[in-house]
């Protein structure tokens, strides 16, 4: 069974601070690594996807891949209540299916 | 440049009717993926179409079934429907021919009600 494991949260952070989100996964054959950002009753919205080790930074975005931990990371920097989301994780496994995470939720409070 | 449609937004069964869901991928996309996301959980994954063939399935019952059309546009069926079948169905498409690492784009989803 492929899982994908994410802390539930809530996470709170301060306006401006950065806000650090954390996966792990179980399938070391896992090759591509997604972060969804789903705002409530929204559908998941695509923010950043990495498939090397080390880091990929995107704007306020970076996302960090430590395959041999089999351990994915999203950081926010200079949070805004505007990111007050939850962030889910998601693995490609298989030929092209995704396994997601529960997600975590994160606060940003002004 | 059209994103990933679905509809209807909402519905309303009662059990044991039978639902149709529709999905049109972005423009340019060749793979529609379904999943099924209830309150508080990830999406979990339903089944993938590509070429008007189902390519993979998750673990769901016979129950749900689909079909791609010539145009890449999916329809997702449930039969039978049971109250655990509420939840928020999303469609995702890809492009599988161009891109290696198959990011996939959500739909605003379907929030499907069975009382």
């Amino acid at each position: 069974q492929k899982e994908v494991e994410q802390n539930s949260g809530p996470l709170s952070v301060p306006e401006g601070a950065i806000a650090s989100l954390n996966c792990t996964y179980s399938d070391r054959g896992s090759q591509s690594f997604f972060w969804y950002r789903q705002y409530s009753g929204k559908s998941p919205e695509l923010i950043m996807s990495i498939y090397s080790n080390g880091d990929k930074e995107d704007g306020r975005f970076t996302a960090q891949l430590n395959k041999a931990s089999q351990y994915v990371s999203l950081l926010i920097r200079d949070s805004q209540p505007s990111d007050s989301a939850t962030y889910l994780c998601a693995v490609k496994s298989g030929y092209s299916t995704l396994t997601f995470g529960k997600g975590t939720m994160l606060l940003v409070s002004p | 440049d059209a994103g990933v449609t679905q509809s209807p937004t909402h519905l309303i069964k009662t059990r044991g009717q039978q639902v149709t869901l529709r999905c049109s991928p972005k423009s340019g996309h060749d793979t529609v993926s379904w999943y099924q996301q209830a309150l508080g959980q990830g999406p979990q994954f339903i089944f993938q179409y590509y070429e008007e063939e189902e390519r993979q399935r998750g673990n769901f019952p016979d129950r749900f079934s689909g079909h791609q059309f010539p145009n890449y546009s999916s329809e997702l069926n449930v039969n039978a429907l049971l109250l655990g079948d509420s939840a928020l169905y999303l469609c995702a498409s890809s492009d599988r021919g161009q891109n290696t690492y198959y990011e996939q784009y959500f739909g605003p989803g379907t929030r499907l009600t069975v009382t």
